[in-house]
């Protein structure tokens, strides 16, 4: 079954609102990355979170890695419409080496 | 930008046709992907190489089939094409370095089964 969830599946905010996306798996993580896919575009590569607890920053985005591993989120502050697309984010188990990615969540950023 | 090529970019064929579905990577990376991404929907991994002559199958069951003779090249056959293999196909590869983890992806190919 699905081992990587993420919520909301979809969001639609007006331009400048926040937005979150939260991503949980159901095994812990040796680490996780975040990635952003355009519409009819390939997954981009936006960060990787290895420890506990971190916090990374990237100008207006916030990503954090959960103290226990095993779930995540992105924080967009003041979205743009630069920012429409589809936030995934891609966990890899202890055990192994394949990363396994959300569900996705899908952003549109009304004018 | 990242340099990783997948050939062809769009493909329409009938049932039962063989096609292979390219991806070159010029990185140098140990590590290459096959993904299969219905629209808005997330990625199944079908197959991965850690380096040449070494290929797994992915957690998505797939009758297709991979090789990987060179470092750069990773293939992906479809024997016996059905409209249930319409999708996108993303390749993608990464180093074997522990720190650089990222995944470069290609373009994908969209693939029509008729």
């Amino acid at each position: 079954g699905q081992q990587v969830m993420q919520i909301p599946q979809y969001q639609h905010v007006q331009e400048g609102e926040d937005f979150t996306t939260y991503c949980n798996s159901s095994t812990t993580l040796s680490n996780i990355q975040w990635y952003k896919q355009r519409p009819g575009g390939h997954p981009v590569f936006l960060i990787q979170l290895v420890k506990s607890g971190e916090v990374k920053k990237q100008k207006r985005l916030t990503f954090q890695f959960g103290e226990a591993k095993k779930n995540s989120s992105l924080h967009i502050t003041a979205t743009q419409t630069t920012d429409v697309g589809t936030y995934f984010c891609a966990g890899m188990r202890n055990t192994g080496n394949q990363f396994y990615f959300g569900t996705g969540t899908s952003l549109t950023v009304i004018p | 930008e990242a340099d990783i090529y997948q050939t062809p970019r769009y493909l329409v064929i009938g049932t039962g046709k063989k096609i292979t579905l390219e991806c070159s990577q010029t990185m140098g990376h140990d590590k290459m992907y096959w993904y299969q991404q219905d629209p808005g929907m997330e990625l199944h991994l079908i197959h991965y190489s850690y380096g040449v002559n070494s290929t797994e199958k992915g957690d998505l069951s797939s009758e297709s089939t991979v090789s990987r003779i060179r470092t750069e090249h990773f293939p992906l056959t479809l024997e016996s094409a059905r409209p249930s293999h319409t999708s996108q196909y993303l390749c993608a590869s990464r180093s074997l370095l522990e720190f650089y983890n990222e995944q470069f992806f290609g373009p994908g190919t969209r693939l029509t089964v008729l």
